[in-house]
């Protein structure tokens, strides 16, 4: 079973210039989550998605984060514009729809990104 | 908050000791999980201990839970070098609908 595809792996782009991040989530798997993880820190919740739905996006800052789940599958997060604070490792993770009470999560390798 | 306190920050030991790492909380929760980072790299998931238990093993992990005393620990028997990473715990919410991960405990073994 292929797990959680996310790219691109490494991002370095200007302030105030956009970026974007894609994952493919596990096969079957309703729900994805969008973390961010600072250095030397724990994964931050950014938006959940269950199927089309984001039904926790409370921590995502919307001035400048955008993120979209068409048909339920694949996701994007977009940055418009870039701050030299975003500079972090944004994480994709998934889950099973039996398991979202118990929230085993599978995660991705990450997508870092470095704003200069 | 709902987020898990790990002790140590840092630990370091040589191959072949025990590791221990603990999770205190202040909140109620539904279960608690465990996950294992390496460096530059994804998380993944290790173990998993609902409210209504005490302990738990997979392999050279054991985990226990004390929902009185809102602490948990994470202990890893005849460590490996490849055991060198970054662990966290998680704590999901009571009502099941959000898993909030603290800063982690970052684990070196010396071969």
């Amino acid at each position: 079973e292929a797990g959680v595809v996310q790219s691109p792996r490494y991002k370095i782009i200007e302030k105030k210039q956009p970026v974007a991040f894609w994952c493919n989530p596990i096969s079957g798997h309703n729900t994805l989550y969008w973390y961010l993880q600072n250095l030397g820190q724990g994964p931050e919740l950014l938006i959940r998605y269950e199927n089309e739905e984001a039904v926790d996006d409370s921590q995502l800052p919307k001035d400048r984060f955008s993120a979209e789940r068409l048909k339920g599958v694949d996701s994007t997060l977009k940055i418009q514009p870039a701050e030299l604070g975003d500079s972090a490792v944004y994480l994709c993770a998934s889950s099973s729809e039996g398991r979202v009470d118990t929230g085993e999560l599978f995660f991705g390798e990450g997508s870092r990104l470095t704003v200069l | 908050s709902q987020q898990g306190e790990e002790d140590p920050q840092a630990l370091s030991i040589q191959e072949g000791e025990n590791a221990t790492m603990n999770c205190s909380y202040k909140t109620s929760i539904n279960n608690l999980q465990w996950y294992r980072q390496n460096s530059g790299r994804g998380l993944v998931h290790l173990i998993l201990i609902r409210s209504n238990e005490r302990e738990k093993h997979s392999g050279r992990l054991r985990v226990t839970l004390d929902t009185s005393k809102k602490s948990s620990s994470l202990l890893i028997t005849a460590s490996r070098a490849a055991d060198t990473a970054s662990y966290f715990c998680a704590l999901m919410g009571e009502y099941g609908n959000k898993l909030v991960f603290g800063a982690g405990t970052i684990l070196r073994v010396k071969s």
